[in-house]
């Protein structure tokens, strides 16, 4: 079976251009979940949707980070401004339900010069 | 709230080694507990879960057991090896509310010698 797919595994771009990540969760899960990780902060949930609707994003850090979920196999993560400081890996992960074990992707790499 | 609480790193072990990697937590409720690994450049994979009191989660040789009295959830692996070195993240999710988010230890690195 498929995993979490994620899209791109790395990004290089200059400050002040946006970003898009892409995430196609296991089909057949409702519960999506966006994480950043660095290695000052360690690994920070940003948002979670159930049934594609956003829960809680109340890790999402500034308003220059939104995340869409148009429908249940396609999820993305934008930066607009991008900044140095969002370089960092970000996974998306699903879940059959909010309170199973999750299913993380490889992440993308993203920096930001 | 909740929150979950690792045992520091790096740790470096030789192969064969024991290993035990702690473990606490804070919760409001009865959580169910996991133990996530992640290999370099990669993503965090599921290693063991326990969802109750005293429960036993095993795989690929690591155990934990769900300590109530201790609010507790320890690694122990009796022989590593190489390959499993990596970033172990202990974590909890609550069996009931509404805020049914993952809650991540900092994550322990491990390095095992030949």
């Amino acid at each position: 079976d498929a995993g979490v797919i994620q899209s791109p595994r790395h990004e290089v771009t200059e400050m002040g251009q946006e970003v898009t990540l892409r995430c196609k969760p296991i089909s057949g899960h409702n519960s999506l979940f966006w994480y950043r990780q660095t290695m000052m902060r360690g690994l920070e949930l940003l948002i979670y949707f159930n049934n594609n609707v956003p829960i809680d994003d109340s890790g999402m850090p500034e308003d220059r980070f939104s995340a869409k979920m148009p429908n249940a196999s396609f999820s993305t993560l934008k930066i607009q401004p991008s900044e140095p400081r969002d370089s960092a890996v970000y996974f998306c992960a699903s879940s059959s339900d909010p309170g199973q074990p999750q299913h993380f992707g490889d992440g993308t790499r993203l920096s930001i010069l | 709230g909740n929150s979950v609480t690792q045992m520091e790193g790096p740790v470096t072990l030789s192969e064969e080694a024991f290993l035990t990697i702690n473990c606490t937590y804070t919760a409001t409720g009865y959580p169910s507990l996991f133990w996530y690994v992640q290999y370099p450049g990669e993503g965090l994979q599921l290693l063991l879960k326990a969802t109750k009191a005293d429960d036993k989660g095993s795989n690929k040789g690591f155990e934990a057991t769900y300590r109530k009295e201790t609010t507790s959830f320890h690694l122990e692996k009796g022989s590593v090896q190489v390959s499993d070195s990596a970033v172990y993240f202990c974590a909890l999710i609550l069996s009931s509310g509404s805020a049914r988010q993952l809650t991540f230890g900092s994550g322990t690195q491990l390095t095992v010698l030949p």
